[in-house]
């Protein structure tokens, strides 16, 4: 079964500090892997996205790395600011040969900075 | 501003009370889905919709009705609304079907069912 898992559920850290989310996946075939960043009251944006061969993308002080033999990401947080304070939604998509553009949410994780 | 615009944002209805959400993006996207998110799950897929006049049911669409007479709006339609459809609901869309397509997702409705 298609599967995406992520630890923590929550976390609070204080605003400067750095943190890092994690997401275990059981996915197949795999096809690509997004990061979301969903703040309260909005809908989901992307992040970043990682596909097989890439094991690690950056957006500004977000750091996503993907190891595709362990089935595992992580989404790294550089001094973290008041405004990281989201849900982090870790999302899989199955390579899908009718096309459907099929994804696999993981429950989020959610993040609290304070200051 | 290109974006996914849903209506209303938030509703509160009674059971067996239909009603239908509006979902409409100005993108020319092809591929649009409709999503609900539960606490402590992530978000599920109720149903897409490829192209106009082409939809299909996601992994939870009992309960829900689409239909894609125009490329830019989706509708959700709950015919007999019962409080287990009580959620967040958001609508998405892409440029194309298929995974490697970025999915843009609206601001979200809060619907609560009585």
């Amino acid at each position: 079964k298609n599967q995406v898992e992520q630890s923590p559920q929550s976390l609070i850290i204080l605003e400067g500090k750095n943190c890092t989310l994690q997401c275990n996946y059981t996915v197949s075939p795999f096809s690509n892997l997004r990061w979301y960043k969903q703040d309260t009251g909005r809908g989901p944006v992307s992040l970043t996205i990682m596909t097989f061969s890439e094991n690690t993308k950056s957006n500004g002080r977000y750091t996503a790395t993907l190891d595709a033999d362990t089935k595992q990401s992580s989404l790294h947080i550089t001094a973290s600011q008041l405004s990281d304070s989201a849900s982090y939604i870790c999302v899989v998509s199955a390579r899908d040969s009718g096309n459907t553009g099929k994804l696999i949410f993981g429950q989020g994780t959610t993040l609290q900075v304070k200051p | 501003e290109a974006q996914v615009t849903q209506n209303p944002r938030y509703l509160i209805t009674v059971t067996g009370k239909k009603l239908t959400v509006t979902c409409s993006q100005n993108m020319n996207h092809e591929y649009m889905s409709w999503y609900r998110q539960d606490p402590g799950l992530g978000l599920r897929q109720i149903y897409y919709s490829m192209n106009v006049e082409v939809t299909d049911k996601g992994d939870v669409p009992e309960g829900y009705k689409v239909s894609r007479k125009e490329k830019r709006n989706f509708p959700l339609i709950l015919e007999s609304p019962s409080p287990n459809q009580t959620s967040l609901y958001f609508c998405a869309s892409s440029l194309l079907a298929g995974e490697q397509n970025e999915q843009f997702f609206g601001p979200g409705t809060r619907l609560t069912v009585l």
